[in-house]
C-alpha cells in the first residue's frame, strides 16, 4: 500500500462546477496535511493546509480531514479553467528515524471545461 | 522577495560526467530537502537536511551527495550521472519539520537530461 494515494485522473469537470480531489494515507499517525497545486513544468505551491478534523475554508478552496477514515479531501468551487492543473497531497509523519517528513502523492490531474 | 533559487534551470549533460545543481533560499529556514519528480512516480525525496551539517538519505538516495555547510544553500551533486537520473528536480525549503505550520517553498525546479 503506498503512503498517500490519489487518483491520477484525469478529473474533468465543467466551468462552475465544484471539483472534488481525494486522497487517502496509510500511517494513522499523520499529523499534517497538505494541498499543492502544480501547473506543468512549474514547481508546487501550497494552496490548502489542514491538521485537524472537520473542514477548513480558504476562499473557493475546501480542504477535508477525516482522520479516523485517514482521508482528506479539496473541494473547488467554482471551478475556473485557471485551475487545471495537477493537485498533490502531501502527509507529514514520523519516519523509521524518528523524524518527521512529508510524503506527496503522485497527484490528480484537474481539467477545467470551459 | 522571499524565494528558493536553483541553478542552472535545464542541463544536458553526458553519462559520468560529474554535475552540481546548487539551491539556495534567502528565508533562513532549518530544513532543507531535494525531490525528483518523474511521471507517475510524483514527488520523491532524494536527500534533506534538518540544519547546517545535518543531512539523511530520503527515499531514493542512491547516485546522489549533498551538503550543508551554510544555512542557505544545499547543493544536489552527482558524482557519475546515468540516464535513470534523467528527471525534474526540485529544492524545498520549511521551518524545522517539528514545527505546526512547515509550509514548504519549492525552487523553480531543474531539468536534467543524461545521454
Amino acid at each position: 500500500q503506498k503512503e498517500v494515494e490519489q487518483n491520477s485522473g484525469p478529473l474533468s469537470v465543467p466551468e462552475g462546477a465544484i471539483a472534488s480531489l481525494n486522497c487517502t494515507y496509510s500511517d494513522r499517525v499523520s499529523q499534517s496535511f497538505f494541498w499543492y497545486r502544480q501547473y506543468s513544468g512549474k514547481s508546487p505551491e501550497l494552496i490548502m493546509s489542514i491538521y485537524s478534523n472537520g473542514d477548513k475554508e480558504d476562499g473557493r478552496f475546501t480542504a477535508q480531514l477525516n482522520k479516523a477514515s485517514q482521508y482528506v479531501s479539496l473541494l473547488i468551487r467554482d471551478s475556473q479553467p485557471s485551475d487545471s492543473a495537477t493537485y498533490l497531497c502531501a502527509v507529514k509523519r514520523l519516519n523509521s528515524g524518528g523524524y518527521q517528513k512529508v510524503t506527496f502523492g503522485t497527484g490528480t490531474k484537474l481539467q477545467v471545461i470551459p | 522577495e522571499a524565494q528558493v533559487t536553483q541553478n542552472p534551470r535545464y542541463l544536458i549533460t553526458v553519462t559520468g560526467k560529474k554535475l552540481t545543481v546548487t539551491c539556495s533560499q534567502n528565508m533562513n529556514h532549518e530544513y532543507m530537502s531535494w525531490y525528483r519528480q518523474d511521471p507517475g512516480l510524483g514527488l520523491r525525496q532524494i536527500y534533506y537536511s534538518m540544519n547546517v551539517e545535518v543531512t539523511d538519505k530520503g527515499d531514493v538516495p542512491e547516485g546522489y551527495k549533498v551538503s550543508r555547510k551554510e544555512k542557505r544553500n544545499f547543493p544536489l551533486i552527482l558524482e557519475s550521472p546515468s540516464p535513470n537520473q534523467t528527471s525534474l528536480y526540485f529544492c524545498a525549503s520549511s521551518l524545522p519539520m517539528g514545527t505546526s505550520y512547515n509550509e514548504q517553498f519549492f525552487g523553480p525546479g531543474t531539468r536534467l537530461t543524461v545521454l
